[in-house]
């Protein structure tokens, strides 16, 4: 089945720029999608297709998606935006919903 | 605004069976382009997709439950439902339901969950 793998954590100080990885085999041919989970909360799309965000997600949140690597990239980051961050995608050849492994996200 | 609540028991015994209902308002589940799923996740980890299921009746399933899950619709209450049979401590966890969005990016069909329940515990224990 297709794995998703991401940094167990990252961290960043407030103001600066957090960005997430998350590896699989040519991902790059996928679409990826990215969930915000903050302590005691259910999960909260925050980009989906690659780059795109729902309505009420900050521009600050933003995604780029090439060869074995996508990435979740958070700028000017905020206390707030401590959380765990969770990438997705579609398997179309094992009709299945994959998560990554989860990345913590500390500010500093 | 849509919103979905998870219902059932907070504890199961070991062997027996799981039972979870998820009551979709502010719309109906009834409505192409979208999937209604379970998703879960055990304490101090990760997210484990379960299955989804579409208000036709067609599913999807995690092959790591296939042999042990159900999950149903009624569009009447405009609800869904997961059974997972012959539970074990390993099952225990927050479970949410979510709604999947249907969408064709890069050419290709894609689903993401852009609406959560704000999730369910469910121990299992003797």
């Amino acid at each position: 089945s297709y794995v998703l793998t991401q940094p167990p954590s990252v961290s960043v100080a407030p103001g600066q720029t957090a960005r997430i990885t998350c590896g699989g085999n040519n991902i790059g041919r996928k679409s990826v999608h990215w969930y915000q989970q903050k302590p005691g909360q259910a999960p909260v799309l925050v980009v989906y297709d690659d780059g795109d965000r729902p309505s009420g997600i900050p521009e600050r949140f933003s995604g780029s998606n090439s060869g074995n690597t996508a990435t979740l990239t958070i700028s000017r980051v905020e206390p707030g935006d401590e959380a765990d961050y969770y990438c997705q995608v579609w398997d179309r050849s094992s009709e299945q919903y994959v998560f990554g492994t989860g990345t913590q996200v500390t500010v500093l | 605004q849509l919103q979905l609540q998870e219902s059932g028991p907070g504890l199961v015994k070991p062997w027996e069976t799981l039972s979870l209902t998820c009551t979709v308002s502010g719309g109906s589940v009834s409505i192409n382009g979208y999937y209604w799923g379970w998703i879960r996740q055990p304490p101090g980890k990760g997210l484990e997709w379960i299955g989804t299921i579409h208000y036709s009746g067609s599913t999807y399933y995690n092959p790591s439950f296939k042999s042990r899950v159900t999950i149903s619709v009624d569009t009447s209450k405009n609800q869904f439902s997961l059974k997972l049979n012959s539970v074990t401590a390993a099952d225990t966890a927050l479970y949410y339901c979510a709604r999947a969005a249907a969408d064709i990016a890069v050419a290709e069909l894609t689903y993401y969950f852009d609406y959560w329940g704000q999730g369910t515990l469910v121990t299992v224990s003797s």
